[in-house]
């Protein structure tokens, strides 16, 4: 199968950043893409933004563009999540997720297969 | 692309027959998955590309549509099963979930 572990709980003040880390095991690190998902309390599930591949560009969700920065080390299998300019409202347990990635015709590739493993979360906390 | 599920909440009996169901805002060629999130755990994929089963997920959960409606099936319900259930559309980027579906036990 394959396992995503993360990195620990975290509390920042609002206005700092934090970094997430996500080591993956199982399977060919360079085959998969990889996403990032949060769950807020009283909230479903967002998607903040991914990639299809470790070495491409990274595509996110607009509400994060600006404040969201993506990054892999191949070396060590691991994939990371930084967010910025944190706000209370940023307090979430945030997932990383990988999947097998599906083309279409044209060639657009996107998570065709779903998510299929998770990472156990990473609790942030944002308070002064 | 926005995905919309309903109901938000639904109550039912151990044994019961559960649908849920998914509308996208625009047409998704079939990109869409079904996850199941229990309290304090990480989702769990069920389904992906509208009705293929996910390994080790049982035959009990099925899914189906096309175009913009989909349907999660949760047949003879079994305690397990009560959890939050969410779509996923991948057909373009942002991904986008559902809201939600919340199934407690009557």
């Amino acid at each position: 199968q394959g396992q995503l572990v993360q990195s620990g709980s975290e509390v920042k003040k609002p206005g700092s950043s934090v970094r997430v880390s996500c080591k993956s095991s199982g399977g060919i690190f360079r085959s998969y893409g990889f996403s990032w998902v949060r769950l807020a309390p009283g909230q479903g599930l967002e998607w903040m933004g991914g990639v299809l591949s470790i070495s491409g560009t990274p595509n996110y969700a607009q509400k994060f563009q600006d404040r969201v920065t993506l990054s892999a080390d191949e070396s060590t299998s691991t994939v990371y999540m930084e967010l910025s300019s944190l706000r209370s409202d940023d307090t979430a347990i945030y997932y990383c997720a990988r999947g097998r990635i599906g083309y279409k015709v044209g060639g657009e590739g996107n998570y065709f297969y779903g998510l299929d493993v998770w990472g156990q979360g990473t609790t942030v906390t944002v308070s002064s | 692309i926005q995905m919309t599920q309903s109901p938000s909440s639904v109550s039912a009996s151990v044994g019961d027959t559960v649908t849920i169901t998914c509308r996208a805002s625009q047409g998704i060629n079939g990109w869409l998955a079904w996850y199941q999130q229990r309290p304090g755990k990480a989702p769990k994929l069920l389904i992906y590309a509208v009705s293929t089963l996910q390994s080790g997920v049982p035959s009990r959960f099925s899914g189906s549509g096309s175009g913009t409606q989909f349907t999660l099936t949760i047949s003879s319900l079994q305690p397990e099963d009560f959890a939050t259930y969410y779509c996923q559309q991948s057909n373009s980027f942002p991904i986008t979930f559902g809201q939600g579906t919340r199934l407690e036990i009557k």
